[in-house]
C-alpha cells in the first residue's frame, strides 16, 4: 500500500494528450515539492519533472507537472509510442521523514 | 556527468545480511549538499526508498526498515554501501543506489543501473 495513490494505468493514442494523477496528503503533497520518473522497460527510473513543474535538461515540453493542495497530475501532450512507460510520482513526507512514492502508473500508447 | 553502479551478491540466504556497494564516478561523495540514497523495487512492484547517507556521513533511514539497514560512506573509495540484516524472500527485489539532491527532498537526478538480488535458500 504506497503513500501517494496513483491510477493503476492510462493510455492513449499517438498524438493524445493524457494525465496521470497522484493523490496524497497534508504532510506529503501538500507541503512539499512533486516530482516525477519515467521507467521504461527494463531500465533505472528517470527524474521527468522536478519541484512539482520544472523540466529538467533534455525533457521534451510535452511533459508538464502541475500541483494543487494535496494532489499532483503529469500531463504528456502528443502521446507518442516512446513514452510508453511506468510512471512514478515522489515527495517528502514529514510524517515519515522519508521520501516516498506512488505505486506507479503503467501507461500504454495504443 | 556522474554515474553510479551496484555491486554485490545476486543471492542472499535467508537470515543473512544483503550487502551492496555503490561506486560513484563523475563527482564525489563529500561534495555538499548531496544524499546518497538507496532504493529498492521487487520484482513487478513499485520503489520503496531504503535510506541515505549524507556527504557528511549521516544517515537516515526508512522506518519499516530502520531495525535492519545500515549505510554507511567511504569518501576515499568514492563509494557508499548498504547493509541489511535478517534477509527475508520479502527482500527480494532490483536494488538501485541514487543521488540525492538535497534532504527533505525526492529529487533522485542519478540512478544506478540497478542489480537485482533474490533472497532464497
Amino acid at each position: 500500500q504506497s503513500v501517494l495513490t496513483q491510477p493503476p494505468s492510462a493510455s492513449g493514442t499517438p498524438g493524445q494528450r493524457v494525465t496521470i494523477s497522484c493523490s496524497g496528503s497534508v504532510s506529503n503533497i501538500g507541503s512539499n515539492f512533486v516530482y516525477w520518473y519515467q521507467q521504461l522497460p527494463g531500465t533505472a527510473p528517470k527524474l521527468l519533472i522536478y519541484r512539482s513543474n520544472q523540466r529538467p535538461s533534455g525533457v521534451p515540453d510535452r511533459f508538464s507537472g502541475s500541483k494543487s493542495g494535496t494532489s499532483a497530475s503529469l500531463a504528456i501532450s502528443g502521446l507518442r509510442s516512446e513514452d510508453e512507460a511506468d510512471y512514478y510520482c515522489a515527495t517528502w513526507d514529514d510524517r515519515l521523514s522519508g521520501p516516498v512514492f506512488g505505486g506507479g502508473t503503467k501507461l500504454t500508447v495504443l | 556527468q556522474v554515474q553510479l553502479q551496484e555491486s554485490g551478491p545476486g543471492l542472499v540466504k535467508p537470515s543473512e545480511t544483503l550487502s551492496l556497494r555503490c561506486s560513484v564516478s563523475g563527482g564525489s561523495t563529500i561534495t555538499s549538499g548531496y544524499y546518497w540514497s538507496w532504493i529498492r523495487q521487487p520484482p513487478g512492484k513499485g520503489l520503496e526508498w531504503i535510506g541515505y547517507v549524507s556527504y557528511t556521513g549521516s544517515t537516515s533511514y526508512n522506518p519499516s526498515l530502520r531495525s535492519r539497514v545500515t549505510i554507511s560512506l567511504d569518501p576515499p573509495k568514492n563509494q557508499f554501501s548498504l547493509r541489511l540484516s535478517s534477509a527475508t524472500p520479502a527482500d527480494t527485489a532490483v536494488y538501485y543506489c541514487a543521488r540525492e539532491t538535497g534532504s527533505y527532498d525526492a529529487s533522485f537526478d542519478f540512478w544506478g543501473q540497478g542489480t537485482l538480488v533474490s533472497v532464497s535458500s
